[in-house]
């Protein structure tokens, strides 16, 4: 069955540093997800992404953060200078429509700020 | 702004029992409503979707409904195993591309 891939599965880094995670997504799906989980808390919408471009993104979603497609089955969450708050679980998900469609979530990358 | 309760952090039933879960919103008219699964360190897993029109809707032991007038989602595990013990998620969609995720609810399956 297809899945959704995240690499790496844990970063740990400095605060000020630049972190990018990856995500492949299922291969006929035309919509696609991050979201974040702080330890112990809810599941947090990050931003869309549809046809190349931001589709909808949150009030989390600062100029620190930015993603990207950079080829036909990538999709990247780049945050140029990381702060302790920003540690937590990184939820990448795909969908083949937005109609209520049912989101494919990946393992998640889990990045510690130090 | 929108806001999503699930109706208690934790829930313990027995083995066998009918688990039910709360998921309610306020200022809100989602189109869709999901429930997920989450296991510890994992991401989301789809288990239902269900309509603004729809009341009910199942699957195996599953069964959801949604009350658009309660602004208010219900979640029920028939014939509950160990291995149904997680946590669950609802979360909401309208028109757009975000969703919006409940707070979740860390359901215990005792044996």
């Amino acid at each position: 069955e297809p899945e959704v891939t995240q690499t790496p599965s844990h970063q740990v880094t400095q605060m000020g540093q630049e972190v990018i995670l990856r995500c492949v997504p299922i291969s006929n799906h035309l919509y696609f997800y991050w979201y974040r989980q702080i330890l112990g808390q809810k599941v947090e919408f990050l931003v869309s992404f549809y046809n190349n471009e931001i589709s909808e993104k949150s009030e989390i979603f600062d100029d620190q953060f930015s993603v990207e497609r950079p080829d036909g089955s990538n999709f990247t969450l780049k945050i140029r200078s990381t702060k302790l708050e920003d540690s937590a679980m990184y939820f990448c998900a795909s969908s083949e429509g937005t109609s209520g469609e049912t989101q494919y979530f990946g393992p998640g990358t889990r990045l510690l700020v130090l | 702004s929108q806001k999503i309760e699930q109706n208690s952090e934790a829930l313990n039933i027995q083995e066998g029992k009918t688990a039910t879960l709360t998921c309610n919103y306020t200022n809100y008219s989602p189109a869709y409503l999901q429930w997920y699964r989450q296991d510890p360190g994992r991401g989301p897993v789809f288990l239902l979707l269900i309509r603004e029109n729809e009341k009910e809707k199942r699957k195996e032991r599953l069964k959801v409904t949604f009350d658009t007038t309660l602004k208010q989602s219900l979640f029920h595990i028939t014939a509950s195993q160990p291995a149904d013990s997680a946590t669950y998620l609802c979360a909401l969609h309208r028109g757009t591309y975000k969703y919006i995720f409940g707070t979740g609810t860390r359901l215990k399956v005792l044996a």
